[in-house]
C-alpha cells in the first residue's frame, strides 16, 4: 500500500545553520509531493509542494529536493530561526482522482539559540 | 479571516456517549476532511467528503460518521465513542484536488 515515512523523528540544530529534513514515499503513482509544518497546539500548515515531474523547487528560505529514482524527498530550510522550531511532515497526494493527502510520521525540528 | 473553525478544542467523555465535533470553513472550499494524529502513526484520514451530500470513508473509518448538508459544514459524529478513539482530531479543507490544505485547530478528544 501507499506509505510515507521520514528517517529521522527528531532533528537538532544551531540557530543560523541550514536544515535538511528527510522523507520517503513508496508510492511512484503520487501526482504531488508537498511539506506541511506543525506548530506546537496548532494544526498543520501548508509549505511547499512539488510536481512530481520536476526535482527541485524553491520558496522562500525552504527548497524542496525529490529524488524519484530512490523515491526520497527532502526540505531544506536555510538558515534556521527558532520560529522554524516544529514538526515537518512530508506528504504525497495519492493515486486515484479522489485528492486524498497520505501523510508520513513528523520529524521535530528544534532549533538550539 | 480564511479559517476552519473546530469546536469543541476538548472534550473529555464517558465510553458510549454519543458526541459530534463540529467543522467550518469560510473558503468555499468543495473538498473537506478529518483526520486523526496519533503519536508514531501521523495524520491518518477518517473521512473526506468532495462536495455536498457527497462523502467517502478514508483510511480508519470505523467508528465514525460524517455528514456534508451544506459547504461550509462537515461535522464528526461518533455514535459510540470507544477509549481508542481517544486522540487528536484535524478537520481540513481545501480547494479541490489543492495541495493546499487548510487546518483548524485541532480537538483534542479523551474517552474514558
Amino acid at each position: 500500500g501507499e506509505s510515507v515515512g521520514l528517517h529521522l523523528p527528531t532533528l537538532s540544530v544551531q540557530e543560523g545553520d541550514n536544515s535538511i529534513i528527510n522523507c520517503a514515499y513508496s508510492n511512484s503513482a503520487s501526482d504531488y509531493f508537498i511539506w506541511y509544518k506543525q506548530e506546537s497546539g496548532k494544526g498543520p500548515q501548508f509549505i511547499i509542494d512539488i510536481r512530481s515531474n520536476m526535482d527541485k523547487r524553491q520558496g522562500q528560505r525552504v527548497t524542496v529536493l525529490l529524488n524519484k529514482t530512490v523515491k526520497h524527498l527532502s526540505l531544506q530550510i536555510a538558515a534556521t530561526q527558532p520560529g522554524d522550531s516544529a514538526v515537518y511532515f512530508c506528504a504525497e497526494r495519492g493515486s486515484g482522482n479522489t485528492g486524498k493527502l497520505i501523510f508520513g510520521q513528523g520529524t521535530t525540528l528544534q532549533v538550539k539559540p | 479571516e480564511a479559517q476552519v473553525t473546530q469546536n469543541p478544542r476538548y472534550l473529555i467523555t464517558v465510553t458510549g456517549k454519543k458526541l459530534t465535533v463540529t467543522c467550518s470553513q469560510n473558503m468555499n472550499h468543495e473538498y473537506m476532511s478529518w483526520y486523526r494524529q496519533d503519536p508514531g502513526l501521523g495524520l491518518r484520514q477518517i473521512y473526506y467528503s468532495m462536495n455536498v451530500e457527497v462523502t467517502d470513508k478514508g483510511d480508519v473509518p470505523e467508528g465514525y460518521k460524517v455528514s456534508r448538508k451544506e459547504k461550509r459544514n462537515f461535522p464528526l459524529i461518533l455514535e459510540s465513542p470507544s477509549p481508542n478513539q481517544t486522540s487528536l482530531y484535524f478537520c481540513a479543507s481545501s480547494a479541490l484536488f489543492s495541495t493546499e490544505a487548510f487546518f483548524g485547530q485541532g480537538t483534542r478528544l479523551t474517552v474514558v
